[in-house]
């Protein structure tokens, strides 16, 4: 079965510093994935897609991600975190038709 | 450029009542999808409408839930009787077929006690 993991359930990160938050996936054939954000009391908003093509993929607010299929990877990746990324982020996986399956999500917390 | 509308953002209802949540998507979209959001369970996909269709219900929870889109503007996803378990965040979203972003709203936060 389709099925997206992100193992880490808290992160907690000094503002200015690099971020990297782990997505893998289960699925049979060549994924559509995604990376959404969700703040305090909001709904998601998408941060990135990748559907094919290069593999390292640019999204808004800085966030990169880069998809590695012999890791069955998604990492979502941002040089220097800001206060305001402080928020829930989603991975997921178009398991055909947009039907999406998302993984339990890591909460970012960003220290002074 | 208005993004998916949902009403209410809050609802505090009594077990065993009616609960109806409302939603509007996106103009021009013809995919619409109902989320529902808990601690437990994360983000489950109840129900998905193409062309104002239902194409797959295979989520819904039991046959106390219910969802209908009666035209290309407007969805409603109804529990009868609500109970305390239903208690959640119900999120609606929409998107062009072949577009692949899917949208969403800022949700619909249920109390059931």
């Amino acid at each position: 079965a389709q099925s997206v993991t992100q193992p880490d359930i808290h992160i907690t990160v000094s503002e200015g510093a690099s971020l990297e938050l782990r997505c893998n996936y289960s699925y049979g054939a060549t994924p559509y994935l995604f990376w959404y954000v969700q703040s305090p009391g909001q709904g998601l908003q998408l941060l990135l897609k990748y559907f094919s093509g290069d593999t390292l993929v640019q999204g808004i607010k800085g966030f990169e991600a880069e998809f590695k299929r012999s890791q069955s990877s998604f990492n979502l990746r941002k040089p220097s975190v800001h206060w305001s990324d402080a928020a829930e982020y989603f991975c997921a996986v178009d398991t055909g038709f947009q039907k999406l399956v998302f993984g339990t999500g890591t909460r970012l917390l960003v220290s002074p | 450029d208005a993004g998916v509308i949902q009403s209410p953002r809050h609802e505090v209802t009594e077990m065993g009542q009616e609960v109806t949540l409302r939603c509007k998507p996106i103009s021009g979209h013809n995919s619409l999808f109902w989320y529902r959001q808990t601690m437990m369970r994360g983000l489950e996909l109840l129900i998905y409408f193409n062309n104002n269709v239902p194409i797959d219900d295979s989520g819904m929870p039991e046959d106390r839930f219910s969802a209908k889109m009666p035209n290309a503007s407007f969805s409603t996803l109804k529990i009868q009787p609500s109970e305390p378990r239903d208690s959640a965040v119900y999120f609606c979203a929409s998107s062009i077929l072949d577009g692949n972003t899917i949208y969403f709203g800022e949700g619909s936060w249920l109390t059931v006690v």
